[in-house]
């Protein structure tokens, strides 16, 4: 198995620019997780899906992010503006059982 | 509101030495307790975890001490290598969401 798959692994934007974030779950999980790491806040939950509904959205920071699950094997971040205090290391993670999380390798994203 | 804290921030040991990374929380609901290990550039993998009515798990030299009257558990690593240095994380969890501790810096010196 290839385990969580992310992309873009690194991300360089501009201020105010639209940003999409990519990630295709370890096939047959039924939850998809988007962490945020920084160093100031450690590693922050921002949404997660069961069955591609989202179930909690609570940790996402304002209505310039938004997610999306279209199906079992894809979904979305996205920032729309993205502001530089946005830059971060993003994770995807997936589980068949939600206490037993695997994480992708992260996409770095700098905005400018 | 830190639903999880660990310490230290960073830890430096001798091979062979036995680092020791210790974690508390408030929250008697979570009913599952992990550590992460991270490498540079990697994301967080999983290494060993505990629930609330064990306490204590071994796997291979990583080691989950629990004491659930002081709502803490801490990760001791047997033997030490070079190859262990890495930021360790743990985790609390309930209701599908994972609280994560703010990681501790590991550094074995050969």
């Amino acid at each position: 198995d290839a385990g969580v798959i992310q992309s873009p692994r690194h991300e360089v934007t501009e201020m105010g620019q639209e940003v999409t974030l990519r990630c295709k779950p370890i096939s047959g999980h039924d939850y998809l997780f988007w962490y945020r790491q920084t160093m100031m806040r450690g590693l922050e939950l921002l949404i997660y899906f069961n069955n591609n509904v989202p179930i909690d959205d609570s940790g996402m920071p304002e209505d310039r992010f938004s997610a999306k699950m279209p199906n079992a094997s894809f979904s979305t971040l996205k920032i729309q503006p993205s502001e530089p205090r946005d830059s971060a290391v993003y994770f995807c993670a997936s589980s068949f059982f939600a206490y037993e999380q695997f994480f992708g390798p992260g996409t770095r994203l700098t905005v400018l | 509101q830190q639903q999880v804290k660990q310490s230290p921030q960073s830890l430096i040991v001798q091979k062979g030495g036995i680092p020791i990374i210790n974690c508390a929380y408030e929250n008697t609901a979570f009913d599952y307790f992990p550590w992460y290990q991270q490498f540079p550039g990697k994301g967080p993998a999983l290494l060993i975890a505990i629930r609330p009515d064990v306490s204590e798990k071994k796997e291979g030299r990583f080691t989950i001490s629990f004491n659930k009257s002081a709502k803490q558990f801490s990760l001791h690593i047997m033997d030490s290598q070079p190859g262990d240095s890495a930021t360790y994380f743990c985790a609390a969890y309930n209701f599908n969401k994972f609280y994560f501790g703010s990681g501790t810096k590991l550094n074995v010196k050969p």
